[in-house]
């Protein structure tokens, strides 16, 4: 079955770059999706297909995504990045979420 | 706007049938690329895609879980019911309902709030 990987934490400095991988084999040859989930609250999309953003999501979300690894970059982190971010792909029709990042700003 | 909302049972016994509505609003599940999916996680724990539902009708389910899941639409067309058989503890978790889209590359672009759902005797 496909699983995604990711970091169980992530720590970033404030203003500092973030960035949350998410590994698979070959997954550079599907699209990614991340999500991020403050607690108590559902999931948002901030990025979709590799590196576009939903109307709303500040330009400092970007992401990459080739061969075994993609990753989602938060440029100047703020402390409202803090938060659970996932990554998900469709494998044959069927959806995979990653086992999340949490990312702490200090 | 789009608006989705998940409701149903709060407490459900092991083995009973779980059955779970999501009402939504602002685009409808007739339109071509759409498609309504449930997604749930456990308190603490990660999100997990159970099943979708396509403007086509067409269903795709976990594989783990595709023995105990249905995902139908509701008697009203914007509803989707999602259920979800022999539950058991481990089910217990916040259910999502949300839109997915070919706009966005088949993301989930619109979440609802979700809805805690506990089994428990």
């Amino acid at each position: 079955s496909y699983e995604l990987t990711q970091p169980l934490s992530v720590s970033v400095a404030l203003g500092q770059t973030a960035r949350i991988t998410c590994e698979e084999n070959n997954i550079g040859s599907k699209n990614v999706h991340w999500y991020q989930q403050k607690p108590g609250q559902a999931p948002v999309l901030v990025i979709y297909k590799d590196n576009n953003r939903p109307s709303g999501i500040p330009e400092r979300f970007s992401a990459s995504n080739s061969g075994n690894t993609a990753t989602l970059t938060i440029h100047r982190a703020q402390d409202g990045d803090e938060a659970d971010y996932y990554c998900q792909v469709w494998d044959r029709l069927t959806g995979v979420f990653g086992g999340g990042t949490k990312l702490t700003v200090l | 706007q789009i608006t989705l909302k998940e409701s149903g049972p709060t407490l459900v016994k092991p083995t009973q049938t779980l059955t779970l509505t999501c009402t939504f609003s602002g685009f409808s599940l007739s339109s071509s690329g759409v498609a309504v999916g449930w997604i749930r996680q456990p308190p603490g724990k990660a999100l997990e895609w159970l099943a979708l539902l396509y403007w086509d009708d067409n269903e795709r389910y976990s594989p783990s879980l595709k023995s105990r899941l249905t995902i139908t639409k509701g008697t009203s067309k914007s509803q989707v019911v999602l259920t979800l058989t022999n539950v058991d503890p481990v089910d217990t978790a916040t259910y999502y309902c949300a839109h997915r889209s070919t706009t966005v590359a088949g993301a989930f672009d619109y979440w609802g709030q979700g809805t805690l759902v506990v089994v428990s005797s």
